[in-house]
């Protein structure tokens, strides 16, 4: 199974964009990329996600590589509520199996 | 539309019994996984059901099993617990389109803690 790499943590000040890195050096080429959040004493929520194009909703934005060898979840403008464990995931393209990796947990001061 | 739904929230099981936990999904959805979270190993992937099969299954043991019933609801099993069963059992719930990835919506989880 691919894998992927996050930092452990980041920190944002409020109303800053914040721009989250993942490494997926050994994605396949049917390999979506997921991102999924998971707030204190909650169940992970759903971001967004993308396969080749950069993907934009009301929640964030995602960068991919061309290589699609890395990609970045951008944050806008940080809020106190975006304060949470963002994981950068794989789901694999024959399987759609979830497969998460640690997770950058992120802090915004205020 | 209410969300996904697990039962029982927290539970305190001794080693050697065996435990159901029961997930009832987002109205319409009809696939269901389920994910075990503990702090040294992250989030790990259960299995997957879908119309009452298991379509993926993760790397553990025998012990752990699960089943989906005709009304899309889930239960997964852990026969003769172990010390290191302790962990947040989350089950999460999507629609599934042929060729198209929905994202999966995540109940708040079973707390097991086994003594």
């Amino acid at each position: 199974d691919a894998k992927t790499t996050q930092p452990n943590s980041m920190e944002s000040n409020e109303e800053e964009p914040v721009h989250l890195p993942c490494n997926h050096s050994t994605i396949s080429g049917t390999d979506y990329i997921h991102w999924y959040r998971q707030l204190p004493s909650q169940g992970p929520e759903y971001v967004i996600h993308g396969l080749t194009s950069n993907v934009n909703n009301r929640m964030a934005s995602l960068a991919i590589a061309e290589d699609r060898k890395s990609s970045t979840l951008i944050l806008h403008r940080a809020t106190l509520r975006d304060a949470a464990v963002y994981y950068c995931i794989l789901r694999d393209g024959g399987t759609d199996k979830l497969i998460f990796g640690t997770g950058t947990r992120l802090q915004v001061f205020p | 539309k209410a969300g996904v739904t697990q039962t029982p929230r927290y539970l305190i099981k001794t080693r050697g019994q065996q435990v159901t936990l029961s997930c009832s999904p987002i109205s319409g959805h009809r696939s269901v996984s389920w994910y075990q979270q503990t702090p040294g190993q992250g989030l790990q992937f259960l299995f997957e059901y879908f119309s009452e099969t298991q379509r993926n299954k993760g790397n553990f043991p025998g012990r752990f099993s699960g089943r989906q019933f005709s009304n899309s609801r889930s239960e997964m099993n852990v026969s003769t617990l172990e010390l290191g069963d302790s962990a947040l059992y989350l089950c999460a719930s999507s629609q599934r389109l042929a060729g198209y990835l929905h994202e999966q919506y995540f109940g708040p989880g079973t707390r097991l803690t086994v003594t």
